[in-house]
C-alpha cells in the first residue's frame, strides 16, 4: 500500500490569497488527484493531476482557480488561488496504481479562509 | 455525479455484523463497485470493490446481486472503530472518459453502539 503525506496539515489565511498544498507518496503512483471536503459534505473530486501535462479538471473547477502541478510520480501540488471564505475546506490527494485498483488518500489539509 | 443510492444512517449493536446496502440500477457493464470508509477527520479508506462475483478480504464482505444492481457490504462483527462513513461508488474501470476516478455520495454514517 502507498503512504500518502500532505503539508501543511492546517491553514488559516487571509481572503484573496493564496495557498500551495503539497502531496507526497512514497512510491510511484500511475494516477492522482485532488478532491475537496467542505464542511459536513461528501467528498468531491477536483482533477486528476497529470503527470507532465495539464491537470483535468471535472465540471465546475476551473486552471486559474486551482492550478495543479504534477513534476514527477510521486509528488503534486494544489494551489487555492485569490481565496475566500467558501474556499474554507479540507483538501485532500489521492493516488493509485492502474485505473482499477484501490486508490489511497492522505490526511487532508483543513484550510479556514477568513 | 454518484450513481448510488445508500441510506444516510444506520447502527449496529457491537459484536454483531452490520449489513449496508447500496443501489446501483444504472451501473455500466465496465464499472466496478467499490467500497470506502472515513473515519472522523481522517482520508477515506479503501475497503473492498467487485465487478460482479462476493468478494470477502479481511475486512468485510461485498455481495453484489446477479443483476448488478445492488449490493450489500458486511462487517461480520463489528466494533466501535467501524463508526464512519461508509462511500458506496461504482466506478469505470477500462474504456471511459472518467477512467479510474472515484465521484463520492453521501455515503451512510454506521454508528456502532457498544
Amino acid at each position: 500500500s502507498a503512504v500518502i503525506s500532505q503539508k501543511p496539515s492546517r491553514d488559516i489565511c487571509q481572503r484573496g490569497t493564496s495557498l500551495t498544498i503539497q502531496c507526497q507518496v512514497d512510491s510511484q503512483v500511475t494516477m492522482m488527484f485532488w478532491y475537496r471536503q467542505q464542511p459536513g459534505q461528501s467528498l468531491t473530486l477536483i482533477a486528476t493531476a497529470n503527470q507532465g501535462s495539464e491537470a483535468t479538471y471535472e465540471s465546475g473547477f476551473v486552471i486559474d482557480k486551482f492550478p495543479i502541478s504534477r513534476p514527477n510520480l510521486t509528488f503534486s501540488t494544489l494551489t487555492v488561488s485569490n481565496m475566500s471564505p467558501e474556499d474554507s475546506s479540507i483538501y485532500l490527494c489521492s493516488g493509485q496504481q492502474g485505473s482499477y485498483n484501490e486508490q489511497f488518500f492522505g490526511p487532508g489539509t483543513r484550510l479556514t479562509v477568513l | 455525479d454518484a450513481k448510488t443510492t445508500q441510506p444516510t444512517s444506520m447502527d449496529c449493536a457491537e459484536g454483531r455484523a452490520a449489513n449496508l446496502p447500496c443501489n446501483h440500477s444504472t451501473i455500466s457493464g465496465n464499472e466496478y463497485v467499490y467500497w470506502y470508509r472515513q473515519i472522523h477527520s481522517q482520508g477515506p479508506q479503501y475497503i473492498i470493490h467487485g465487478l460482479k462475483n462476493n468478494e470477502t478480504n479481511e475486512m468485510a464482505s461485498l455481495i453484489i446481486t446477479e443483476d448488478r444492481k445492488s449490493s450489500t457490504l458486511i462487517l461480520p462483527h463489528a466494533t466501535l472503530r467501524d463508526t464512519a462513513v461508509y462511500y458506496c461508488i461504482v466506478r469505470v474501470a477500462w474504456r471511459g472518459s472518467t477512467l479510474g476516478r472515484l465521484y463520492f455520495g453521501r455515503g451512510t454514517q454506521l454508528t456502532v453502539w457498544p
